[in-house]
């Protein structure tokens, strides 16, 4: 079946460690985000590429970085730097940005810092 | 930029009832797109409905319709016929058209709760 995946579904970190969140899409999508999701709030847009070898930073880039080699994949890396990294992950992607075309999400990552 | 408020943190239905779910949102913009998102315990998104701002016709998917008012700046989102699966976060988002992203901004999330 097509659609996206993201691992692991829970991960731990140590202060002062990074960590790679995997987000894997078989859709032939274009376009994927990682969006963060905090109690309370709505979901606040990251990262997001819309081809492969590009991306842009999204409304709260700070302390994260992502890359994107190949169409399918988009992980992304919560560094050392981000102060408050403790929250819910999730991915997405969508076949061409600027049209209308939904995103499709995938069951997301659940980040915790000890 | 544009904003999407909703005022009901939490709200709830009896089964079988009907509810309907608040949304407003603010933008200069006059064409863009709408949508209303489920998120039930599990976590994944799911999208419910989607209004193009540019048709006058209310969106209806099932037991789910929304009620656009353009001028107003209102999206609310009614389910009819309530069920024990219809209970999530619900979050409105905007999303503008012809940008240079697909970026969605969510408002804040209403949880439904459904009573048997």
């Amino acid at each position: 079946d097509g659609g996206i995946t993201q691992s692991p579904k829970y991960l731990f970190r140590k202060e002062g460690q990074n960590v790679t969140l995997s987000c894997e899409q078989n859709l032939n999508h274009d376009a994927m985000y990682w969006y963060r999701q905090d109690p309370g709030q709505g979901l606040r847009l990251i990262y997001y590429s819309q081809i492969v070898n590009d991306f842009q930073k999204g409304d709260i880039a700070e302390g994260y970085s992502v890359s994107r080699e190949k169409k399918e994949s988009f992980p992304l890396t919560v560094t050392s730097a981000q102060k408050n990294p403790t929250a819910f992950y999730l991915c997405a992607s969508s076949i061409t940005p600027g049209q209308y075309n939904e995103q499709f999400f995938g069951p997301g990552t659940r980040l915790t810092v000890l | 930029a544009q904003t999407v408020t909703q005022s009901q943190p939490e709200m709830s239905v009896q089964e079988a009832e009907t509810v309907t779910l608040s949304c407003t949102y603010d933008t200069s913009e006059s064409d863009y797109y709408l949508f209303w998102y489920k998120q039930p315990p599990s976590r994944q998104m799911i999208l419910v409905i989607r209004q193009e701002a540019y048709k006058q016709q209310n969106a209806t998917e099932n037991r789910f319709s929304v009620n656009f008012q353009k001028a107003a700046k209102s999206f609310s989102l009614k389910i009819s016929d309530s069920q024990l699966g219809d209970a999530a976060m619900y979050f409105c988002a905007y999303r503008s058209i012809g940008g240079a992203t697909n970026k969605l901004i969510f408002g804040t999330g209403t949880l439904l709760a459904v009573q048997p």
